[in-house]
């Protein structure tokens, strides 16, 4: 079936350990995203990809780190530096073909402690 | 700054009422204009989409949404709500490029039997 498929789903972590969370799309899509999201403030952009070898940083890119070596990967590590690393961390992409729509993976939950 | 926002944080109808959600959103031009909805611990599902054409927009589930130029909304509509509607709501635009997708902080639909 094609999707965007994140992983892994529930990730724990100590303080001040790096973490990667992986996602890959078999959409054939050029554009991918990841977003954070926490209670009451919605989804915030982190960084995204609108081609291989090349990112943005979003809106909340401090201590986070990103990598688009191939068109269906695009694995986000969040870093000791992000000061509160616990959240829900949600993966996209888009598609040209259809208006520029962008559709999500499931999910992976980050906690730190 | 481009914006979108969501008034209403909780909303609960009675199953069998009909739903308005609205969303007002702040941009230069008229945006790209998608509804995305969340259950708990997933991922976002796009329920619909305006680009241009008419303002009244079908979606999957059951839901619509009219957008209305005058008003800077863009809200969505149920004739009448099921129980497994609910979830939470999020309301998005996009700039034409869509290469970055702005969110309300969500609406969470709470719908009583």
């Amino acid at each position: 079936d094609g999707g965007i498929t994140q992983s892994p789903k529930y990730l724990f972590r100590k303080e001040g350990q790096n973490v990667t969370l992986s996602c890959e799309q078999n959409l054939n899509h050029d554009a991918m995203y990841w977003y954070r999201q926490d209670p009451g403030q919605g989804l915030r952009l982190i960084y995204y990809s609108q081609i291989v070898n090349d990112f943005q940083k979003g809106d909340i890119a401090e201590g986070y780190s990103v990598s688009r070596e191939k068109k269906e990967s695009f694995p986000l590590t969040v870093t000791s530096a992000q000061k509160n690393p616990t959240a829900f961390y949600l993966c996209a992409s888009r598609d040209r073909t259809s208006g520029n729509t962008i559709y999500f993976g499931e999910g992976s939950w980050l906690t730190v402690v | 700054a481009q914006s979108v926002t969501q008034p209403d944080i909780h909303i609960t109808v009675s199953e069998g009422a009909s739903l308005e959600l609205r969303c007002n959103y702040s941009y230069g031009a008229t945006p790209y204009l998608f509804w995305y909805v969340q259950s708990p611990g997933q991922g976002l599902q796009l329920l619909l989409k305006y680009f241009s054409g008419d303002t009244l927009v079908q979606g999957i589930k059951g839901f619509e949404a009219e957008f209305k130029r005058s008003q800077s909304s863009f809200n969505l509509r149920k004739p009448s709500v099921h129980w497994s509607d609910a979830a939470e709501y999020f309301c998005a635009a996009a700039t034409g490029g869509g290469n970055k997708l702005t969110f309300g902080t969500g609406t969470q639909l709470k719908v009583e039997l």
